[in-house]
């Protein structure tokens, strides 16, 4: 089954102490992404990926690393949490963004389950 | 001014009704314009891509006024499984393939 696996999908953890979010996914897709989503403001993107050893910064990278070592993985890693990273974490891939695919199939994101977060 | 402007809501209508979400955008660059539909702690999943000549999908009608900045969903006869979050999504290409969310407009379907 074609999918994007996040884990853990549930953490609670006390500031300062290090984590990474795992994300892998089996479509082979070349992009991929992490937002978070709190009440109110929506998704934000935090880093995206375009392919291996290429990422890139979103709107709220404070905080927060990424490495893209292998195409099908996509950690996100919290050197020193804060309770202002209490949020819930989506990652998502797709292939290439470009426009004018519609539904092709090519911006067609599919989204990890999602991982709630809580900084104590 | 957010990027990608959509109603929160909730829209509360009863089962049956005609209910239509607008979302406006800013960057005359997007490209390519989505609904996702994200139920309640879960993931946003794609609902329908929005062409420039306004699509159906059963119940669902989108349409885009690229003139006007805006798309909108229309969904016709509610079911209750139509409760959910709606997520306006723009792919503005000039950002290297970026896709914007809305914050989404929450629906509640009663019966």
């Amino acid at each position: 089954e074609a999918q994007v696996t996040q884990n853990p999908r549930y953490l609670i953890t006390v500031t300062g102490k290090k984590l990474t979010v795992t994300c892998s996914q089996n479509m082979n897709h070349e992009y991929m992404s992490w937002y978070r989503q709190d009440p109110g403001l929506g998704l934000r993107q935090i880093y995206y990926s375009m392919n291996v050893e290429v990422t890139d910064k979103g709107d709220v990278p404070e905080g927060y690393k990424v490495s893209r070592k292998e195409k099908r993985n996509f950690p996100l890693i919290l050197e020193s949490p804060s309770p202002n990273q209490t949020s819930l974490y989506f990652c998502a891939s797709s292939l290439i963004p470009s426009p004018g695919q519609g539904v092709s199939g090519a911006n067609v994101l599919t989204f990890g389950a999602g991982s709630r977060l809580t900084v104590l | 001014r957010k990027e990608v402007e959509q109603d929160p809501g909730p829209f509360n209508v009863p089962e049956g009704a005609t209910v239509a979400f607008n979302c406006t955008y800013s960057n005359s660059a997007s490209q390519s314009f989505f609904w996702y539909r994200q139920d309640c702690r879960k993931e946003p999943k794609l609902l329908m891509s929005v062409y420039s000549s306004g699509n159906e999908d059963g119940r669902f009608t989108a349409q885009l006024n690229r003139a006007s900045q805006y798309i909108s969903l229309l969904i016709r006869d509610s079911k209750l499984s139509d409760s959910a979050t709606y997520l306006c999504v723009v792919l503005v290409y000039n950002q290297g393939g970026k896709l914007i969310f809305g914050q989404g407009t929450e629906l509640s379907v009663k019966p």
